[in-house]
């Protein structure tokens, strides 16, 4: 089974908003990985936060990790219509991905 | 230093044929991952190989697919006798050492379409 769940598994925000993803798993992890895919494309490396780390910025970018929860969040702020893309949560073990979340960002 | 290379980009069978897919890892990575993601959906871990090895392939049906990545050339996913059911884009992604504390490169995908 997936390892990582996403939700919402799609978010509609207007430009300039900050967007906010979730993700869940299920076992004990060393790290865990977002990944962000454009349609039709590869996925792209965004931030790998440790299990020993709380929170980590890169850029607009803020993920947070809760191990007692076996949770973590994306957070993005000050959104751009070239944000649109779904992004996915994955875990060390294998890096299984989740379904992800579609985002979308109006201009 | 060129990306992960994933060729074709599309490939069309009919049914019953054999589809070959290949992939190749970033220069000096030698971990290689394929994964399977149908149409709005998420990526469907089959199987991570190293040099020669066959390291995990729990997410591999277990009839007609196959992997190899041998110690020369790229990483091939073999699909014998398709069916309508293996269309899907197949992805390959790449890691210097074992992807638990490293982040993977992608290539941009095979499109398999089975007619």
């Amino acid at each position: 089974s997936q390892q990582g769940e996403e939700d919402p598994q799609a978010l509609s925000i207007q430009e300039g908003e900050n967007a906010t993803m979730n993700c869940s798993y299920k076992t004990s992890i060393n790290n865990l990985q977002w990944y962000r895919q454009n349609s039709g494309r590869g996925l792209v490396h965004l931030i790998l936060i440790r299990s020993n780390e709380r929170e980590k910025h890169s850029g607009r970018l803020r993920v947070t990790l809760d191990t007692s929860k076996k949770s973590s969040s994306l957070l993005i702020t000050a959104s751009r219509a070239a944000d649109t893309a779904s992004y996915f949560c994955a875990t060390d073990d294998k890096v299984i991905f989740g379904p992800g979340t579609s985002l979308s960002v109006i201009p | 230093n060129a990306g992960v290379m994933q060729n074709p980009r599309h490939l069309v069978r009919r049914r019953g044929q054999e589809a070959r897919l290949r992939c190749s890892p970033m220069k000096g990575h030698s971990h290689v991952y394929w994964y399977r993601q149908l149409p709005e959906e998420g990526l469907k871990f089959m199987v991570y190989l190293q040099k020669e090895n066959i390291i995990d392939e729990s997410g591999m049906p277990k009839e007609r697919f196959s992997a190899e990545f041998p110690k020369e050339g790229p990483s091939i996913l073999r699909i014998q006798q398709v069916v309508r059911g293996d269309s899907a884009a197949y992805f390959c992604a790449s890691s210097r050492d074992r992807a638990t504390n490293e982040k993977l490169f992608f290539g941009s995908g095979t499109q398999l379409s089975v007619l």
